[in-house]
C-alpha cells in the first residue's frame, strides 16, 4: 500500500530564504509525483509535475527533484516571498490514476 | 481556457437530507476524478471517469454516494441521505491525456466545503 509523508508539517521561515520541503513515498512503482499548493480557503494549484522517468522540473522560483529509488522528492523554494505562504502538498500517482496524497507542509514566510 | 469549476462553493445541510455537487472540468478532458478531504485527514480518491464511464469507482465509501457524468461533460456527485461524516471539501479534477499516460496533469477545481449538521 502506497503512503506518501511530508515533513515538516510545519515550516516558519523569513523572507528571502531558501528553503525545501520533503516528500516520501513507500512504494517506488510511481508514474509521476505532483506538488501542489492550496491556499486557505481555496483549491489545489498545481505547481510542477515530475514524470517517473526525470529527475527534477524547475518552474520560476520552484524546483522539485525525483529520486525513486530512495521514495523521496523535494520542493526547493528560492528566495522566499510572503506570497509563498500556503500548504504544499505532494501527490504521487502509480500504475493507475488515483493520486496519493501527503497531508502537506504549511509554510509560513515572514516579512 | 476556462479551468474546472465546481458548484457550490458551500453547502450547509442537515442530517438525511440530500446534497447533489456538480463539477465542470476543462473542455476537452476526457478524465475527470473526485476526491474528498475531511476533516484533519488526507485527500483520498473516490472515484474516476473517462467520459461518460466509470473507470475505478473504488474509493467510494458507500452506496449513498452516486456520482453520474452524463454526456461525458459535467459531473455530478449526490449525497443521499447525508451523515455527519461526509463532511469535508470535495475536489474535481480533469486531466487530458489517457490514464496511463504517465504525465497527464491534474487540474483540480477549487473544491466544495460540505458541512453535515
Amino acid at each position: 500500500k502506497q503512503e506518501v509523508t511530508q515533513i515538516p508539517a510545519a515550516l516558519s521561515v523569513p523572507e528571502g530564504e531558501n528553503l525545501v520541503l520533503n516528500c516520501s513515498f513507500t512504494d517506488s512503482a510511481i508514474y509521476n509525483l505532483q506538488w501542489f499548493r492550496q491556499d486557505p480557503g481555496k483549491g489545489l494549484t498545481s505547481l510542477l509535475l515530475i514524470q517517473s522517468s526525470q529527475r527534477e522540473q524547475t518552474s520560476g522560483r520552484l524546483n522539485a527533484s525525483l529520486d525513486k529509488s530512495s521514495g523521496r522528492s523535494t520542493l526547493y523554494i528560492a528566495a522566499s516571498q510572503p506570497g509563498d505562504s500556503a500548504t504544499y502538498l505532494c501527490a504521487v500517482r502509480r500504475s493507475n490514476y488515483q493520486l496519493i496524497w501527503g497531508a502537506g507542509t504549511k509554510l509560513i514566510i515572514k516579512p | 481556457e476556462a479551468g474546472v469549476t465546481q458548484f457550490p462553493s458551500h453547502s450547509v445541510i442537515e442530517k438525511g437530507q440530500t446534497v447533489t455537487l456538480r463539477c465542470d472540468p476543462i473542455s476537452g478532458h476526457d478524465n475527470l476524478y473526485w476526491y474528498r478531504r475531511v476533516m484533519g485527514k488526507e485527500i483520498k480518491f473516490l472515484l474516476h471517469f473517462v467520459k461518460e464511464s466509470k473507470q475505478d469507482e473504488s474509493g467510494m465509501p458507500n452506496n449513498r454516494f452516486l456520482a453520474e457524468r452524463t454526456g461525458g461533460t459535467y459531473s455530478t456527485l449526490k449525497v443521499q441521505p447525508a451523515e455527519l461524516e461526509d463532511s469535508g471539501v470535495y475536489f474535481c479534477a480533469s486531466s487530458h491525456a489517457g490514464p496511463l499516460a504517465g504525465g497527464n496533469e491534474q487540474f483540480f477545481g477549487p473544491g466544495t466545503r460540505l458541512t453535515v449538521l
